[in-house]
């Protein structure tokens, strides 16, 4: 069974920074974009970034360019992101997903919290 | 970047009844629209996507239309399960890169 399988949740102090993991497991995952997306307590679905494997780099969105980091490890099929400068804003369930005609492959979500 | 807007934010109906919900984008993006519904705490799930195209494994009882700037969702039948919230995204294939709409939550 394919599935996108995430790391357990954090919880981390303003300033800090952390870092969620999505492993690939169950089928091929080479050539498909994947997306982080995440989700603040009672709001919508927010786009972060991604990796595109036809460029081999990734894409961030513009809200977090410079406070984000999306990398990879083929050897594992996992892709990373790292957030940096963690605010209480920043208190959200984390998603991967994979793009192909939409997203249609989810991770199950990373929840973290960022208190003092 | 697409702005993706939806309407209604939030939605009562009863089971039974047929519902629509709207999303409108900021430009035209031809047929590359998803439509998923989501329930709290959990990862959303992908409906339709190329606007109108039934993902394996979903209802008939929801449908979508649209191109361009203008789409819909519709439930022809509510059942209970169907109690949840709803995005659209203008999306494209095989990129990260997406916008999202604001939701729909639907409620009894």
């Amino acid at each position: 069974q394919v599935q996108l399988v995430q790391s357990g949740a954090e919880v981390k102090r303003p300033g800090s920074s952390v870092k969620v993991s999505c492993r690939g497991s169950g089928g091929s995952f080479s050539g498909y974009a994947i997306a982080w997306v995440r989700q603040a307590p009672g709001q919508g679905l927010e786009l972060m970034g991604g990796f595109i494997p036809a460029l081999e780099r990734p894409a961030y969105a513009q809200k977090f360019q410079g406070r984000v980091t999306i990398s990879t490890d083929d050897s594992t099929s996992t892709i990373f992101l790292e957030l940096n400068s963690l605010r209480s804003e920043d208190t959200a369930l984390y998603f991967c997903a994979r793009s192909a005609n939409g997203f249609g492959l989810w991770g199950q979500g990373t929840m973290v919290t960022v208190s003092s | 970047d697409v702005q993706m807007t939806q309407s209604p934010s939030t939605l009562s109906a009863s089971v039974g009844d047929r519902v629509t919900i709207t999303c409108r984008a900021s430009q035209s993006i031809s047929s590359w629209l998803a439509w998923y519904q989501q329930k709290p705490g959990k990862a959303p799930k992908l409906l339709i996507y190329k606007a109108s195209t039934l993902e394996i494994g979903v209802p008939s009882r929801f449908s979508a239309s649209g191109s361009g700037t203008e789409f819909t969702l519709t439930i022809s039948s509510l059942q209970p399960d169907d109690f949840a919230s709803y995005y659209c995204q203008h999306y494209n294939s095989y990129s990260p890169r997406c916008s999202f709409g604001q939701g729909t939550k639907l409620e009894i």
